[in-house]
């Protein structure tokens, strides 16, 4: 398959730790984006990235949430010391720039915090 | 960001056509109308995009309204599978491109 994976697909974890989510980009894709979405609501825009570069990031990316794309393939996006809060499912999606602006979207990592 | 409204649901029966509205009375000349389906635990895949013209494939079809103020995003003949949660979204290839702002969408019911 060579859509968009993400990993952990369940994550359930106690308030205070941290946990992390990896994207696998469709691999010609050059950005890579981060979405969360809770239930009954559309997916909420968190960041993206072009390449390895980290283009925006939404006031929704709380100090506590970090993304990072290394090497412009793979992306990580962390969350430290967990809320009941931060409950979702988390979205990877990624695009061709310069492309027709379709984004392919991942099935998602569910997170939940007790 | 420009804003779209949609009907919070809607029901269609099998195999009938099915008629989703979308407004967006201050899209700018150089947003694209693009539409996006997220059916039950997956995630959003896109559904078809334009700009100015209707546009066909191989999914739905997309009509534009003159003012391009309003679209519709048509499902010739629906079935099962269909029933989604369908975003219509404004994306400004000249701005943050692929930032796609959703809203809460339509979600369609199928009945056999």
């Amino acid at each position: 398959d060579t859509g968009v994976s993400q990993n952990p697909r369940h994550k359930i974890t106690k308030r205070g730790q941290n946990v992390t989510f990896r994207c696998d980009p469709i691999s010609e894709h050059n950005r890579l984006y981060w979405y969360r979405q809770t239930l009954g609501q559309g997916p909420e825009f968190l960041t993206y990235f072009q390449n390895e570069a980290q283009l925006e990031k939404s006031r929704l990316l709380s100090d506590r949430f970090s993304a990072e794309r290394p090497k412009g393939s793979f992306s990580t996006l962390e969350i430290q010391r967990t809320e009941q809060g931060d409950s979702a499912m988390y979205l990877c999606a990624s695009s061709l720039f310069r492309g027709t602006g379709e984004l392919f979207f991942g099935e998602g990592s569910r997170l939940t915090v007790l | 960001d420009a804003k779209t409204t949609q009907p919070n649901s809607m029901e269609s029966n099998e195999e009938e056509p099915v008629h989703l509205p979308c407004n967006h009375s201050t899209i700018s000349g150089t947003d694209y109308i693009h539409w996006y389906r997220q059916l039950p635990s997956q995630g959003p895949e896109y559904v078809i995009h334009g700009l100015t013209s209707n546009v066909n494939n191989r999914m739905a079809s997309l009509a534009i309204a003159e003012d391009r103020k309003s679209s519709t995003l048509i499902l010739h003949r629906a079935t099962l599978r269909d029933a989604a949660v369908y975003y219509c979204i404004l994306m400004n290839y000249g701005g943050s491109q692929g930032n796609l702002i959703f809203g809460k969408g339509t979600k369609l019911s199928v009945k056999p």
